[in-house]
Order: structure tokens, then sequence, then C-alpha cells
């Protein structure tokens, strides 16, 4: 059974750093995109990004780059979403998600992570 | 980049009524296009792919049509459990992006 596993809720202070993570199973993590959506409080989807884990390769959208890295340790089957200077506007829920076609950049999303809810707050 | 606009942004219908969502992108697309059920409060799930192929488990009253910049989604019978906010995402290239939600009531 494919499944995405996220780390818990978060709450941090602005400025703060922050890493969460998305552990894949049941299917061959590095063969297939791991992308990450930004979810904010009664609002829209929005894509961030996606990683290769296979070579890392990744991907960002204009909107995110410069503001998260992204990354993956394929040995341990996990992609992770990190910052360096948090602020009150990061507070979302972030989904990590896999991509359904095989190493195709473009993709729909077949299976979602569970969310990881960040709240941002001094 | 692509965009993409849903209508109507909310929408309210009877139990058993048709109802139809539409997503128009700035650009053509093909069939890169997928929707997503997100009922409150859950994790937002895939139901139709390609346009117009429905994802594995999910009921036949869902079903989808389009190509190139104009797409649809149906619900053919509307049922209690079909209370949620629809997405639709184009995927043909990165980056990828979403209508901005229709939000479904009874």
């Amino acid at each position: 059974e494919v499944q995405l596993v996220q780390s818990g809720a978060e709450v941090k202070k602005p400025g703060e750093s922050l890493k969460i993570s998305c552990k894949g199973s049941g299917y061959s993590f590095s063969t297939y995109w791991i992308g990450w959506v930004r979810q904010m409080p009664g609002k829209g989807l929005e894509w961030m990004g996606i990683i290769y884990p296979g070579d890392s390769d990744t991907r960002y959208s204009p909107s995110f780059q410069g503001q998260v890295t992204i990354s993956a340790d394929k040995s341990i089957n996990t992609a992770y979403l990190q910052w360096s200077s948090l602020k009150a506007s990061d507070t979302a829920m972030y989904y990590c998600v896999r991509h359904a076609i095989m190493g195709a950049t473009g993709s729909y999303f077949d299976y979602w992570g569970q969310g990881t809810l960040v709240t941002v707050s001094s | 980049d692509i965009q993409m606009t849903q209508s109507p942004s909310s929408l309210s219908a009877s139990v058993g009524g048709r109802v139809i969502i539409t997503c128009r992108a700035s650009q053509g697309i093909s069939n890169y296009l997928a929707w997503y059920q997100q009922k409150p409060g859950k994790v937002p799930k895939l139901l139709i792919y390609a346009a117009s192929t429905l994802q594995s488990g999910v009921p036949s009253r869902f079903s989808g049509s389009g190509s190139g910049t104009d797409f649809t989604l149906t619900i053919s019978s509307l049922q209690p459990e079909d209370v949620a906010t629809y997405f639709c995402q184009k995927y043909n290239s990165a980056p990828i992006t979403f209508g901005q939600g229709t939000r479904l009531e009874i």
C-alpha cells in the first residue's frame, strides 16, 4: 500500500527555521517525483515545487523560489520542505504529494500525505 | 504561466440534482486536467485525471469532459456526502497550477 506520512504539527516564531518531512512507503520512492502543496487557512491549493528523489533534481514554482528549500534522502525514502526564516504568512497546511506518472515532472497527484500544519506566531 | 479559472466559486444544489463545475485554462493544455475533491478538514482526493478518466474507486456519478481550454466536472445525482470544495489542476508542465476552487453545498 502506497503511503506518504508527514511529520507532525509545528508552532514556531517568526525568524525561526523549520524542516518538515514526508516519508514514502509501498512503492519505489526514487522513481516518482514528490511535490509540496500549500494551503493557507480557508484558501485554495498552491503548488510549491517538486523533487525527483533518484537524483534530487528539483523544480520550484516562481512564487516559492528562494523562499523554501526542497530536498530528499532516498536512502530513507524521505522528502523535506525547509524554511530558513519563517514569517507569519507561512502559516498554512503543507501537503506532500506523489506524482502519479512515474518520472514525469508534469503529473496529477495520486497520493497525498496527511498534511503538516505549520503555525508561525510571535 | 497558465492560469486556471473555475466557476462558479460556490453553489448550492439539491440532493439528486445535477451539478456542473467549469474550469478554463488561459492557454490550451490538451487533456492534462485533473479534478480533486476536498471535504471539510480532510486531505484532497483525486477524482478525475486526463480530463475524463475516473480514478479507481470514485463513484460513477462523477464525470469529466473537455479538452484544450474548457473543461467541466459533472455530478449527475448529488449526494449529501458530495459536500466539498472541488479544484481543477493543470499538469501538462511545471508550474502546475490549480483553479481557485468551487465550494459545493446542499
